[in-house]
């Protein structure tokens, strides 16, 4: 089974610049999560996606982020514009959704931004 | 607010058992969550807990009381590989969101 897919691995910008960061969640995981994790930190939640909709952004700011899942599949996430405060790594997750007594989590590789 | 507190470092000898503990103050509780991530890796999952008690899975156990807001993840048998961060995570509501700690970092000396 494919894992949670991300892209790019890396990326360097100029602070005011824009980035846009892709995942494709593994196949057949409704619920899909972007975080943000910054260096010595835990992952942030940024947003939550139930299919194609959001379930939860109160932590996504939303005057420089924002993100999508049109088709309830893949996702991506924007930055516009980046600031320095904004250097991490963004990781994208996965998981059913369905209301188990479990609800294991899949982690794609992230997405390390540098903002200089 | 969220909190979830745990050590931040902690050092133990190849072949040693380790216990992290996780304090936490959450608007809600439906279960206790544990992930591994090794450094330029992603998070992986170890464990759950959504009842009081102890979970087992191989050399690791995590256990919760939800009265005392506490819950621990116990490493047996420790390895090299075992060096890694480990974070605890709450899911908060029904979404299945979690918050995580700030994580532990743990480092296995031989």
């Amino acid at each position: 089974e494919a894992g949670v897919a991300q892209s790019p691995r890396y990326k360097i910008i100029e602070k005011r610049q824009s980035v846009a960061f892709w995942c494709n969640p593994i196949s057949g995981h409704a619920t899909l999560y972007w975080y943000q994790q910054i260096l010595g930190q835990g992952p942030k939640l940024l947003i939550q996606f139930q299919n194609n909709g959001v379930v939860d952004d109160s932590q996504l700011p939303k005057d420089r982020f924002s993100a999508e899942r049109l088709k309830g599949v893949d996702s991506t996430l924007k930055i516009q514009p980046a600031k320095l405060e904004d250097s991490a790594v963004y990781l994208c997750a996965s998981s059913l959704g369905d209301p188990q007594i479990r609800d294991e989590q899949f982690f794609g590789p992230g997405t390390r931004l540098t903002v200089l | 607010g969220q909190s979830l507190e745990q050590p931040s470092e902690v050092t133990a000898v190849e072949g040693a058992i380790v216990q992290i503990n996780c304090t936490y103050q959450t608007s809600g509780f439906y279960g206790l969550s544990w992930y591994q991530q090794h450094d330029g890796g992603a998070p992986t999952f170890l464990s759950y807990n959504g009842l009081d008690g102890l979970e087992e899975t191989g050399r690791f156990s995590s256990f919760l009381s939800r009265s005392d807001s506490y819950g621990y993840l116990l490493l047996q048998e420790l390895q090299m590989k075992d060096s890694a961060s480990y974070f605890c995570a709450v899911r908060v509501d029904s979404s299945y969101k979690l918050i995580f700690g700030s994580g532990t970092r743990l480092l296995v000396r031989p």
